[in-house]
């Protein structure tokens, strides 16, 4: 079985300061990982994917996120917070390979301050 | 282009009441999810399909849940005598190839109360 925990479900950053979102996961088999951003009134959109590839993956808005196998981590950071960012970020993982569910963290709320 | 739509956008029923809930995905696009969100809460898996194949309804929380895709584009999520933990937005979600690597595009959701 799989499973995200997503430490915070409240995040607070000013304006220009660094977004840091945390996400941990359980899994007995390589996972894929992904960070969804869901906006009030719409559907999830994604922002960026681990898929085995490269460690540190680049995703829109200019969001990162590095995958650490050491440390289960896959923690989702963006170098200056903008007003525009505010909206609710989800974490999830799959099981490599056939299509499979999305398992999902149960969300971190970022709030952006002047 | 058109993304992933549903409708209706929000459901009031009463207790006891069936509804059905409509998606339709991106054109073209093998794999179909759905999933709900309880309030405060992360998405968690229903059923998925690939074309009109159900290959796993592990997630329906019981037998008043039905899905079906029979011609492997639009789906619809029946619920039988819907009670109140029913409450819940319910996301669709459609993806262009069968591998779990590939990006699952989400609908808006459509937000079902349960008086």
């Amino acid at each position: 079985a799989q499973s995200v925990t997503q430490l915070g479900s409240h995040v607070s950053v000013s304006e220009g300061a660094l977004v840091l979102l945390r996400c941990n996961y359980s899994s007995s088999v390589p996972p894929y990982l992904f960070w969804y951003v869901q906006y009030p009134n719409q559907g999830l959109q994604l922002l960026l994917k681990y898929t085995s590839a490269a460690t540190l993956v680049k995703g829109i808005n200019g969001f990162e996120a590095e995958f650490k196998k050491s440390e289960t981590s896959f923690h989702l950071t963006k170098p200056s917070a903008h007003m525009s960012d505010a909206a609710e970020y989800f974490c999830a993982v799959s099981k490599a390979g056939t299509a499979s569910k999305l398992t999902f963290g149960t969300g971190t709320r970022l709030q952006v301050t002047l | 282009g058109a993304g992933v739509s549903q409708s209706p956008r929000y459901k009031v029923a009463k207790r006891g009441q069936d509804v059905a809930l409509r998606c339709d995905p991106i054109s073209g696009h093998v794999s179909l999810f759905w999933y709900q969100q309880a309030l405060g809460q992360g998405p968690e898996f229903l059923t998925y399909f690939q074309n009109e194949a159900q290959l796993d309804k592990s997630g329906l929380p019981s037998d008043r849940f039905f899905a079906e895709r029979p011609e492997g584009s639009v789906s619809t999520l029946k619920i039988q005598r819907t009670q109140q933990e029913d409450s819940a937005v319910y996301l669709c979600a459609s993806s262009l190839l069968a591998g779990s690597y590939n990006e699952q595009f989400f609908g808006p959701g459509t937000r079902l109360t349960v008086l």
